[in-house]
């Protein structure tokens, strides 16, 4: 049963328009949350992250927004740039527990 | 820099075969986990381990077993290979007890059962 939810699989965005990856998730006691990115044959590398008494965390380009009613967050990259093109991946955690993992986004940034 | 790395990039194994699949951390991070990534499930957690010795399953860690003799090194085996363990496995490490510690990932290995 999948946990945390990537509903789009790919996304494709002209450069310097905003891209907006969206995760939702079902578990409610989940309470902090990351965004890893994932370049073809690399492991995935850290993006961004926030925690549940937040409901925006800021840096540089990307924004991650949180909504917790909804048990929705979402990764703007603004503006989006060709080398942003990866695979995007959200992963959610309860009280330090393993990560739950969705099933990724493959991000396009058309020049 | 932090590093994590695994044995092989590519790998080809045949069906029955026993596969040892090595990860390396030079972080001193007490966590240590083994994933598997594949098309639409995205990355799974196959077994994790929070100390020397230690082990623990996560969600689909029926055909696998680990081993981590030393704090650095944290070994993922398929005792007899199948056609569907063939995936990209990803490794990673992590501080421990830190909640919410961002884990580092290795490059993957990619494996093919025959």
């Amino acid at each position: 049963d999948q946990q945390v939810k990537q509903n789009s699989p790919s996304l494709s965005v002209q450069e310097g328009r905003i891209s907006i990856l969206n995760c939702d998730y079902t578990n409610s006691m989940f309470d902090y949350f990351l965004w890893y990115k994932k370049y073809p044959a690399e492991g995935p590398t850290f993006l961004i992250s926030i925690s549940s008494i937040k409901d925006k965390n800021e840096d540089g380009r990307f924004t991650v927004f949180l909504n917790k009613s909804a048990k929705h967050l979402s990764l703007h990259i603004v503006p989006s740039q060709p080398g942003d093109s990866a695979v995007y991946f959200c992963a959610a955690s309860a009280m330090g527990n393993q990560f739950y993992f969705g099933t990724g986004t493959s991000l396009t940034v058309i020049p | 820099d932090v590093k994590v790395t695994q044995s092989s990039r590519y790998l080809v194994k045949r069906t029955g075969e026993k596969v040892f699949l090595e990860c390396v951390q030079d972080m001193d991070h007490e966590n240590m986990f083994w994933y598997r990534q594949d098309p639409g499930l995205g990355l799974r957690l196959i077994y994790f381990s929070y100390d020397v010795k230690m082990k623990e399953k996560g969600d689909i860690p029926e055909g696998y077993s680990v081993s981590r003799e030393k704090k650095e090194r944290f070994s993922l085996i398929l005792e007899s290979a199948s056609t569907n363990q063939t995936s990209m496995y990803l490794c990673a490490s992590s501080r421990f007890r830190e909640a919410y510690n961002e884990q580092f990932f290795g490059p993957g290995t990619r494996l093919t059962v025959l």
